[in-house]
């Protein structure tokens, strides 16, 4: 099983629409969570960290679920410029420095 | 944009020639790092440095070598460079390596192709 994992895609989205990602991690003792996004032919940048309580940032809503080990991503009302790959990131402590994993992302296009 | 830059930005090279692609920051992060990116696989890390001098292996290091001589400039090298290694490169910063510290910040990436 692999770390990360994420449902690769592509979801095909109506401009306006809402849509929501999951991504599921396999290490209970993992730390911290992020969601980055990558166009094509770009380097990933960061869109938002993931809190425990939930958090907002615009018309993104992360979430994340310890028990279930999984994080989400919902996009409101979904522009054309939001097509792109999201990639689900994860990390813990391993011996001294940070142990980043990469999900192999989810790639989203929104539709005129 | 964080201040990251690779160089080159692409490259095409033959099998067993040695290959160095440079990470040059102007943030004074103290971390940095090497990924590449392959299809189906997400960014997996190469190597990594905490500081000057300081670099350790991350979880696809066989047949790379890192070196940091200054704080802002991390080199990956391919010894002998295999089709195996035709992938993207990237290299990131980050502040800080804890939980809470600063997030990853990713250079424009290198695009190498072996043949």
């Amino acid at each position: 099983r692999k770390e990360v994992e994420q449902d690769p895609g592509p979801f095909n989205v109506p401009e306006g629409a809402t849509v929501a990602f999951n991504c599921t991690y396999s290490n209970s003792a993992s730390q911290s969570f992020f969601w980055y996004r990558q166009d094509c032919r770009k380097e990933p940048k960061l869109l938002m960290s993931v809190y425990s309580s939930g958090n907002e940032d615009g018309r993104f809503t992360a979430q994340l679920n310890r028990a279930s080990q999984y994080i989400s991503l919902l996009i409101r009302d979904s522009k054309l410029s939001d097509s792109a790959t999201y990639l689900c990131v994860v990390r813990k402590d391993s011996g001294g420095y940070q142990k980043v994993t990469f999900g192999t992302g989810t790639k989203l296009q929104v539709i005129p | 944009d964080a201040g990251i830059t690779q160089s080159p930005r692409h490259k095409v090279t033959e099998t067993g020639t040695p290959v160095t692609l440079r990470c040059h920051q102007t943030e004074n992060h103290r971390y940095m790092y090497w990924y590449r990116q392959d299809p189906g696989h997400g960014l997996r890390l190469i190597h990594y440095s905490y500081g000057v001098k300081d670099t350790d292996k991350g979880e696809v290091s066989d047949g790379y070598s890192v070196s940091r001589s200054k704080t802002e400039d991390f080199l990956l090298t391919l010894e002998s460079a295999t089709s195996s290694q035709t992938s993207v490169y990237f290299c990131a910063i980050s502040e800080s390596s804890q939980p809470r510290g600063t997030e990853q910040y990713f250079g424009p990436g290198t695009r190498l192709t072996v043949t």
